[in-house]
């Protein structure tokens, strides 16, 4: 009954790795998006996908990829980690437009904490 | 460019007292104003919206008022509980818009 799901929940790597994060949702939702939560607990979106497309591109390095292979899944696969990538990455999703004009919320996954060494 | 802005003070208070947590925005109206809640270690769970045209919502012990003269969202947990403790976000934006994030205000709630 999961409504959005991350794995792996911890990764630890060596810097110069290559690692991903996948990312799912059961809600039936068109959009979905992926969040940084640094050391000091700032929340900064990376990026969204709508209906598989992306429409959403924040500044951030070349060496984050995301993958939205259909609408309930969205990957996240970083190459050439860096010591500035650990943090916790949340997975989140989002009904673009619901019926009478309203606007819903976003559902947020449980976060996949990364570590750099 | 717009940034949300919330005390990054712990803010203690006592069960059963009326918690007010403060959400200043700069520059123009966002058109919603978001507030969700974040345990540790876990992602944030939305609690209310509220649009820019709404002076005030509530749900349960939960009111959130949004004051476009004073730039500010205002967050109140009434009857508070120590379950309330937690963090609480305030971001705009809505739909498939990104949500700009304050950087959260931590709430104690002790017996």
């Amino acid at each position: 009954d999961t409504a959005v799901s991350q794995t792996p929940k911890y990764l630890v790597t060596q810097m110069g790795n290559d690692k991903s994060i996948k990312c799912e949702q059961n809600l039936g939702h068109d959009t979905m998006y992926w969040y940084k939560q640094d050391s000091k607990k700032f929340l900064k979106i990376m990026f969204s996908y709508n209906n598989k497309e992306l429409i959403i591109n924040e500044t951030v390095p070349n060496r984050f990829s995301p993958k939205s292979p259909d609408k309930a899944h969205l990957n996240l696969h970083i190459n050439s980690l860096e010591l500035g990538d650990s943090a916790v990455y949340f997975c989140a999703s989002s009904q673009t437009l619901l019926a009478g004009g309203r606007y819903n919320e976003q559902f947020f996954g449980p976060g996949t904490r990364l570590t750099v060494l | 460019s717009q940034k949300i802005e919330q005390n990054s003070e712990a803010l203690n208070i006592q069960e059963g007292k009326t918690a007010t947590l403060t959400c200043n925005y700069t520059n123009y109206s966002p058109a919603y104003l978001q507030w969700y809640r974040q345990d540790p270690g876990r992602g944030p769970v939305f609690l209310l919206l509220i649009r820019e045209n709404e002076k005030e919502k509530r749900k349960e012990r939960l009111k959130v008022t949004f004051d476009t003269t004073l730039k500010q969202s205002l967050f109140h947990i009434t009857a508070s509980q120590p379950a309330d403790s937690a963090t609480y976000l305030c971001a705009r934006g809505a739909g498939f818009q990104k949500l700009v994030f304050g950087t959260g205000t931590r709430l104690l709630v002790s017996p």
